[in-house]
């Protein structure tokens, strides 16, 4: 079963605003992970953030997890037509599995 | 220093063949994935492999899939006997380490491009 459900499914913004995605998840998690995938493409890792931090930079890439609520958020920065992609969550629980949630479909038009 | 490399990137099979897909993993990696999805769909864990050893096959249909990672050249997943409903991508993935921990840098997972596969 998925672990990992995004919100919303699909998400279109104008170039320039900010794309905030989120991901629920149901048991405890040692990590949780961000991957984009562009169509026809392989997934790449974005980020990683642990359970015991709340939050994570990378460039234009803002990460935050909320352990008691389950739940993480990626936002993205003034969004370009390249962030164009879909976008997914991974949690990894002490073991060696890494699930990955449903993904958020971004669209970013010029 | 190459990526994950999986081949063939497509593949066609009529019904009741066989499929037979590879992945190189990344240089020094030892652990790979196979994840299968399908279109608009997120990734569904197939299995778990480090050399020479099937660790979690949990996410693998147990009849017609198989897996290996055997200690010299790719990993193979195949497929025996596929129907239109194994028509997906199935994209492989490596790491350097099964798990992320505060004395390890990452967990992160690295993927190939993914083989599609058509069952016609």
């Amino acid at each position: 079963s998925q672990q990992g459900e995004e919100d919303p499914q699909a998400l279109s913004i104008q170039e320039g605003e900010n794309a905030t995605m989120n991901c629920s998840y149901k048991t405890s998690i040692n990590n949780l992970q961000w991957y984009r995938q562009n169509s026809g493409r392989g997934l790449v890792h974005l980020i990683l953030i642990r359970s015991n931090e709340r939050e994570k930079h990378s460039g234009r890439l803002r990460v935050t997890l909320d352990t008691s609520k389950k739940s993480s958020s990626l936002l993205i920065t003034a969004s370009r037509a390249a962030d164009t992609a879909s976008y997914f969550c991974a949690t990894t629980s002490g073991t060696y599995k890494y699930i990955f949630g449903t993904g958020t479909r971004l669209k970013v038009l010029a | 220093n190459a990526g994950v490399m999986q081949n063939p990137r497509h593949l066609v099979r009529r019904r009741g063949q066989e499929a037979r897909l590879r992945c190189s993993p990344m240089k020094g990696h030892s652990h790979v994935y196979w994840y299968r999805q399908l279109p608009e769909e997120g990734l569904k864990f197939m299995v778990y492999l480090q050399k020479e050893n099937i660790i979690d096959e949990s996410g693998m249909p147990k009849e017609r899939f198989s897996a290996e990672f055997p200690k010299e050249g790719p990993s193979i997943l195949r497929i025996q006997q596929v129907v239109r409903g194994d028509s997906a991508a199935y994209f492989c993935a490596s790491s350097a380490a099964a798990e992320a921990t505060p004395t390890r840098r990452t967990g992160e997972l690295f993927f190939g491009e993914g083989s599609r596969l058509t069952v016609l």
